[in-house]
């Protein structure tokens, strides 16, 4: 089992332009989360999927974010015209059911610098 | 809302000593605790969790009470090594029978153990 996979682990845009950032969960997960990671905020929650179904998007900006799950075996999170203050960690994380009580396993994360 | 305080954000340590790192919730009925620890250029890793009052959550030679009363589920260890030095998050999950599973985490704890 290659746990949580995420790509790339650096991506460096310039401000402006637009960022997709991939997601394979762990097989036999059927939840997805996606979480934001910087110094001054700590681990943001955005957004999360169950069964691909968008269940809980109440962390994510109005704006410029979005994020999918087309199918079972991958979800993206875009920015579009990214901003500095987009430049964070994003890390991707699966559980089996989405439910509150169980561990998470979190992929190493993408590394998102805004020049 | 729903949140998590850790009131240390550094602790540092000498190799053998005793290891506490506070952790203090805020939510109704009877959330899902949990730590995590996250080492450089990874994504956080569940160490334990617990979901009753009184019940004690334990890995790797970590430990930790769910206390209703006081709201806490301190992180203690009896005798740290120079391998633990890493973040430590306390993570709160929904209240039980919430079919929601996100995490709320709290600001993380960064150990620093010197040999």
């Amino acid at each position: 089992n290659a746990g949580v996979i995420q790509t790339p682990r650096h991506k460096v845009t310039g401000k402006g332009q637009e960022a997709t950032l991939w997601c394979e969960p762990i097989s036999g997960h059927s939840a997805v989360f996606w979480y934001r990671q910087t110094i001054v905020q700590g681990l943001e929650f955005l957004t999360y999927f169950r069964n691909q179904a968008p269940i809980d998007d109440s962390g994510m900006p109005k704006e410029r974010f979005s994020a999918q799950m087309p199918n079972q075996s991958h979800s993206t999170l875009k920015i579009q015209s990214t901003q500095p203050q987009d430049s964070a960690v994003y890390l991707c994380a699966s559980s089996l059911a989405g439910q509150g009580n169980e561990r998470l396993f979190f992929g190493h994360g993408t590394k998102l610098s805004v020049l | 809302g729903d949140s998590v305080t850790q009131t240390e954000g550094q602790v540092a340590l000498s190799e053998e000593d005793f290891l506490t790192i506070h952790c203090n919730y805020s939510a109704s009925g009877y959330p899902a605790l949990f730590w995590y620890v996250q080492y450089p250029g990874e994504g956080p890793q569940f160490l334990f969790r617990a979901s009753r009052d009184k019940e004690k959550g334990s890995s790797r030679g970590f430990e930790a009470t769910y206390d209703k009363g006081t709201t806490s589920f301190h992180l203690r260890k009896a005798s740290v090594q120079e391998s633990d030095s890493a973040v430590y998050y306390c993570a709160l999950g929904p209240h039980r029978g919430s079919a929601l599973g996100r995490l709320h985490f709290g600001a993380g704890t960064q150990l620093i153990v010197i040999p």
